[in-house]
């Protein structure tokens, strides 16, 4: 199994540029999750969806938008990069929601110049 | 809200030294417990974690943590430690939000 896949791994935007991190997992779960990571910040939720259809802000929304696809994907957008979104991005799954544990993706390690 | 206190943000150990890394967790009902490892440039991935009945929970690679209720507390500990157990190390809670919340994180640097 592959677990939790992002794309890209690595990515260098302009101000003002957008772009979409992208997001699947294989394990037929049914709540996906965007985590940003910062230095001395631990991890943020960004957006979640409890389930398929359903999306919910987290602690830091402001600046990105979210699409359920379907329930495999889950893709987290920014709309006109800024560089105070210069951050490690995480996806990450649950079968059940936060209550049983999350498998993490690998991460999109993001620059905004 | 619920929140999770790491407090010990950087620990430096020589190798075969024992750790203990704190956690505190601010939320008064039932809650479940993780802690989460992140070896250098690689994803987080579960190292133990507490539902119920046990208060002390064993995990991989030789980690266990202590579940104290009356301190709000799920300290890690490990023995003894070895080189690979370089990483940063995140506490995180769930409770009546059914979503995760994490710590700010505790860098481990054991040193060979």
């Amino acid at each position: 199994n592959a677990g939790v896949t992002q794309t890209p791994k690595f990515q260098v935007l302009k101000t003002g540029q957008s772009m979409t991190l992208q997001c699947a997992q294989d394990m037929n779960h049914n709540s996906m999750y965007w985590y940003r990571q910062d230095p001395g910040m631990g991890l943020r939720l960004i957006y979640y969806s409890a389930s398929e259809g359903t999306t919910d802000k987290g602690e830091v929304p402001n600046g990105y938008n979210v699409s359920r696809l379907n329930k495999r994907e889950f893709s987290l957008r920014l709309e006109s990069a800024a560089p105070s979104q210069t951050s490690v991005y995480f996806c990450a799954s649950s079968e059940y929601g936060g209550n049983y544990g999350y498998t993490f993706g690998s991460g999109t390690r993001l620059t905004v110049v | 809200a619920q929140s999770v206190s790491q407090h010990n943000h950087h620990v430096i150990l020589s190798e075969a030294a024992s750790l203990e890394l704190g956690c505190n967790y601010s939320y008064g009902g039932t809650v479940n417990l993780f802690w989460y490892v992140q070896y250098p440039g690689q994803h987080l991935q579960l190292l133990l974690k507490y539902f119920s009945g046990d208060p002390l929970v064993k995990g991989i690679k030789g980690f266990e943590a202590e579940f104290i209720k009356s301190k709000f507390s799920f300290n890690l500990r490990k023995p003894s430690v070895q080189w690979s157990d370089t990483a940063e190390y995140f506490c995180a809670v769930s409770g009546a939000t059914n979503k995760l919340i994490f710590g700010t994180g505790t860098l481990l640097a054991v040193q060979p």
